[in-house]
């Protein structure tokens, strides 16, 4: 799987959008980018994929570059309870592959 | 539904001896993967399991070993426990589509 590079930390005020960006520039065609997040001590929570096209959920938006090689998740309005850290991961599909975690961003949502 | 279920939440274990973890995942789910997480870092793939068959293997020793069993709960296994082996033992379960489910996890500690 292609190795994704992530800020270490970064912070948002509440209410405002928090935007966190991922690079992964060795991305190939059939890898999809996957964002999960995980809040202290529970277990890893899926937020939203994509693979060329830009996404929305209720959670987030995905936004992906046009060469695929960097993307950026979205919370439009963050809370508090958006403190956590998130992870960007590229895999094929499936969900028969093992996902592949980096550091994650450690977003702390400052009231 | 109920989510991905892990036992026990807590354990507290003696070097040397041996655990067992166990699994339950969402119900006509298939796949199961288990990760190592040491606290400060991401989870690390361990094992994973589609259909009863080992799909992938993580860079852990032999001390580790798994099954799925019909039903396609998991257990973990763990031998000769050592100081490093406290982490947070996440398992996560996943249809053929996108995303997995992870559980709360257990926290192993070993004194």
């Amino acid at each position: 799987d292609a190795k994704t590079t992530q800020p270490p930390s970064m912070d948002c005020a509440e209410g405002r959008a928090a935007n966190l960006p991922c690079n992964h520039s060795t991305i190939s065609g059939n890898e999809y980018v996957y964002w999960y997040r995980q809040i202290h001590s529970q277990g890893p929570q899926y937020i939203i994929h994509g693979l060329k096209n830009n996404e929305t959920n209720e959670m987030a938006s995905l936004i992906i570059t046009e060469d695929r090689k960097s993307s950026t998740l979205i919370l439009p309005h963050a809370t508090l309870r958006d403190t956590a850290v998130y992870y960007c991961i590229v895999s094929e599909d499936t969900g028969r592959r093992a996902l592949t975690f980096g550091s994650g961003t450690r977003l702390q949502v400052q009231p | 539904d109920a989510g991905v279920t892990q036992s026990p939440t807590h354990l507290i274990k003696t070097r040397g001896q041996q655990v067992t973890l166990r699994c339950s995942p969402i119900s006509g789910h298939k796949s199961v993967s288990w990760y190592q997480q040491v606290l400060g870092q991401g989870p690390q793939f361990i094992f994973q399991y589609y259909e009863k068959e080992e799909r992938g293997r993580g860079n852990f020793p032999d001390r580790f070993s798994a099954r799925q069993f019909p039903n396609y709960s998991s257990e973990l296994n763990v031998n000769a426990l050592l100081l490093g082996d406290s982490a947070l033992y996440l398992c996560a379960s996943s249809s053929t589509g996108f995303g997995y489910t992870f559980g709360s996890g257990t926290r192993l500690t070993v004194v």
